[in-house]
């Protein structure tokens, strides 16, 4: 089955802790993006990838790392989290998006992230 | 600056009946609009997408347009469903780049 695995899906963690949320796609996409949703404010992008070892920063990257080192996986690193971080995020893959192109984008389950 | 707007927030019909979601956008070049279905807690889930040359695109009960030139699109949604009760959210594509921009959604409830 073609998806987009997130893990893990529930995360609550302590100011500084670092941690990592792993995503994962099976369908051989070269595009691969991370957001955050927050309320009032809607999905929010902070970094994607256009393919291995190609990343960029999205609207709001401040506070997040990334890593492309297969076409695979694509995880989130959060160094020193912060309870502004608090969040649920969503990774999505997709064929390239540029170039006025309609390739659909799948979306993970989503995290929800609480840092106190 | 560039911005997806839609509107209106919230809405709540009756089942059976239609109803049609506004999205504005100013990102500009635009290379193509995305309409996405979220159910609560759950990752949007794609429902149409149009570039800038096409002015309407359908997906069963779901109809979108898109006039690129006023930088309008809507949603039309046909005969609703308590099912159809979700977030709809318009998505732009800035051209030649990977950057997407998000509505912040229209809250459907679709009652008995």
């Amino acid at each position: 089955e073609a998806q987009v695995t997130q893990n893990p899906r529930y995360l609550i963690t302590v100011t500084g802790k670092k941690l990592t949320v792993t995503c994962s796609q099976n369908m051989n996409h070269e595009y691969m993006s991370w957001y955050r949703q927050d309320p009032g404010l809607g999905l929010r992008q902070i970094y994607y990838s256009m393919n291995v070892e190609v990343t960029d920063k999205g609207d709001v990257p401040e506070g997040y790392k990334v890593s492309r080192k297969e076409k695979r996986n694509f995880p989130l690193i959060l160094e020193s989290p912060s309870p502004n971080q608090t969040s649920l995020y969503f990774c999505a893959s997709s064929f390239k998006l540029a170039g006025g192109g309609q390739e659909t984008q799948y979306f993970g389950p989503g995290t929800r992230l609480l840092v106190l | 600056k560039n911005q997806v707007e839609q509107s209106p927030q919230s809405l709540i019909i009756l089942e059976g009946k239609n109803c049609t979601l506004q999205c504005n956008y100013t990102v500009s070049p635009f290379s193509n609009l995305r309409w996405y279905k979220q159910d609560t807690g759950r990752g949007p889930v794609s429902l149409t997408i149009m570039t800038f040359s096409e002015n309407t695109k359908s997906n069963g009960r779901y109809t979108a347009t898109l006039d690129a030139d006023t930088k309008q699109s809507s949603l039309h949604i046909t005969a609703s469903q308590l099912s159809d009760s979700a977030s709809y959210i318009c998505v732009v594509t800035l051209g030649r780049a990977n950057n997407l921009f998000f509505g912040t959604g229209t809250r459907l409830t679709v009652i008995p």
